[in-house]
């Protein structure tokens, strides 16, 4: 199976802040990655597709890079909403496998 | 609006079976590949199954290969899964998730566009 490693878990932050989130493949998935937000008590919600690809509503300070086995998520200005917990997940390969998490709280 | 309702968690003993459901509403649905995703208390998501549009591709989690059964009744818009010889590291939230594609199947890129709620199970003598 692929194992999607996300770095850092954890990570704290300031309002305003430009802060990067890594996920990386144990092998090629091409662009087939996705990034989802889990707000507390929340079910996750849909953020980046195809490694770049903006979801539907989604405010544009979220940004998405990378191919083959190194991808990233950069917020570029932190807004109180954003603290959160943040989920990569690969779509190339059954089964589909998420990243560990990364939390972003509030510094 | 499209609408994930799950029903069907609740307390387990360990080696039990639960059937979960999905009420899907406000979509075609049979026009999408759906998934069954969980999550543990205080840990991160896990895929656990998915099932294509007519059910002609499926599949499963290694850790719940062979205990659990997805399926999908088009007609009556509903998801299931039967999950049989529960143990105590099944328990988890369980998520019912649509995916933006007809199908299941590799080198296809997809996502999931849509969650419900979830519904708890909880595996303890």
């Amino acid at each position: 199976d692929i194992q999607m490693t996300q770095s850092p878990s954890s990570l704290s932050a300031s309002v305003g802040d430009r802060v990067t989130i890594t996920c990386r493949a144990s092998q090629s998935i091409s662009n087939y990655l996705n990034w989802y937000q889990q707000q507390p008590g929340k079910a996750p919600k849909l953020l980046i597709y195809d490694a770049s690809r903006l979801q539907r509503g989604v405010p544009s300070r979220f940004s998405g890079s990378g191919s083959g086995t190194d991808f990233t998520l950069t917020i570029s200005s932190l807004q109180p909403e954003d603290f959160a917990t943040y989920y990569c997940q690969q779509s190339y390969f059954i089964p589909r496998t998420f990243g560990q998490g990364t939390k972003l709280e509030i510094k | 609006e499209e609408q994930l309702v799950e029903s069907g968690g609740g307390l387990v003993q360990p080696g039990r079976s639960l059937r979960l459901s999905c009420a899907a509403s406000g979509f075609t649905f049979d026009d999408y590949a759906m998934h069954w995703v969980r999550q543990a208390p205080g840990k991160g998501l896990e895929w656990v199954s998915g099932i294509s549009w007519n059910s002609g591709s499926i599949g499963y989690a290694d850790s719940v290969k062979g205990r659990f059964t997805i399926s999908r009744d088009n007609a009556k818009k509903s998801l299931y899964l039967q999950m049989n010889s529960l143990r105590a590291e099944d328990t988890a939230l369980y998520y019912c998730v649509k995916d933006i594609r007809i199908t299941m199947v590799q080198g296809v890129s997809s996502y999931f566009d849509d969650w419900g709620q979830g519904t708890l199970v909880a595996v303890s003598s």
